[in-house]
């Protein structure tokens, strides 16, 4: 049974660098069928994407946080990272690593296993 | 970006009740439509994708519906477990995005 395992610091100072890092179990993330990806959940904005990686390295941001945001994958370790820079209390809320099914037809995604989620408090 | 938009937002029902959860999107996203449900303190898990396609492992009584602008998400016959909040994603254009969620409570 496919599992994804976020971890990375609970609390961030504002202005610096979330890390998260997604380990994932019970399958390859070489798998040439899926992506992975990012998502956040806040009470203020919902369900947010983040972005998405493949194996190879390529990725997909979401406009809204692509100048911010960096996601890089390690297939030894079967693991895929975030990093999002200059973070406001805006960016406190859950964040979800997620296999991502894409779509070919209309470049677009859907998330069909998702970690438990790891909480991140942006405060000082 | 494609805005979704759920209603209800709260929707009070009984086991065994059938109930009807409505989305729409801000432009035609043809049949690219996810349904997903989270429980309290969980992860959201994926119901239906393609509009009316269940995930594998999805109850029968859950079902989906629509296309173009309008869609929907039904359960023929609420079960105890079906007490949630749900939620619709566009996956038509990106960034993909998401409803705000309809909260399905016990009446």
């Amino acid at each position: 049974q496919l599992q994804l395992q976020e971890s990375g610091p609970g609390l961030v100072k504002p202005s610096e660098t979330l890390s998260l890092t997604c380990t994932v179990s019970g399958g390859s993330i070489s798998s040439s069928s899926y992506y992975w990806g990012w998502i956040r959940q806040s009470p203020g904005k919902g369900l947010e994407w983040i972005g998405s990686i493949y194996h190879s390295g390529s990725t997909y941001y979401n406009p809204s946080l692509k100048s911010r945001v960096a996601i890089s994958v390690d297939t030894a370790k079967n693991q895929f990272s975030l990093k999002l820079s200059s973070v406001t209390a805006a960016d406190t809320a859950m964040y979800y690593c997620a296999r991502t099914e894409y779509y070919f037809d209309v470049s677009g995604y859907t998330f069909d296993y998702w970690g438990l989620g790891t909480l991140v408090t942006v405060s000082s | 970006d494609i805005q979704m938009t759920q209603s209800p937002s709260t929707l009070s029902a009984s086991v065994g009740d059938r109930v009807t959860i409505t989305c729409r999107a801000s432009q035609s996203i043809s049949s690219w439509l996810a349904w997903y449900q989270q429980k309290p303190g969980k992860a959201p898990k994926l119901l239906i994708y393609k509009a009316s396609t269940l995930e594998s492992g999805v109850p029968s009584r859950f079902s989906g519906s629509g296309s173009g602008t309008e869609f929907t998400l039904t359960i023929s016959s609420l079960q105890p477990d079906d007490f949630a909040t749900y939620y619709c994603q566009q996956y038509y254009s990106s960034p993909p995005t998401f409803g705000q969620g309809t909260k399905l409570e016990i009446k």
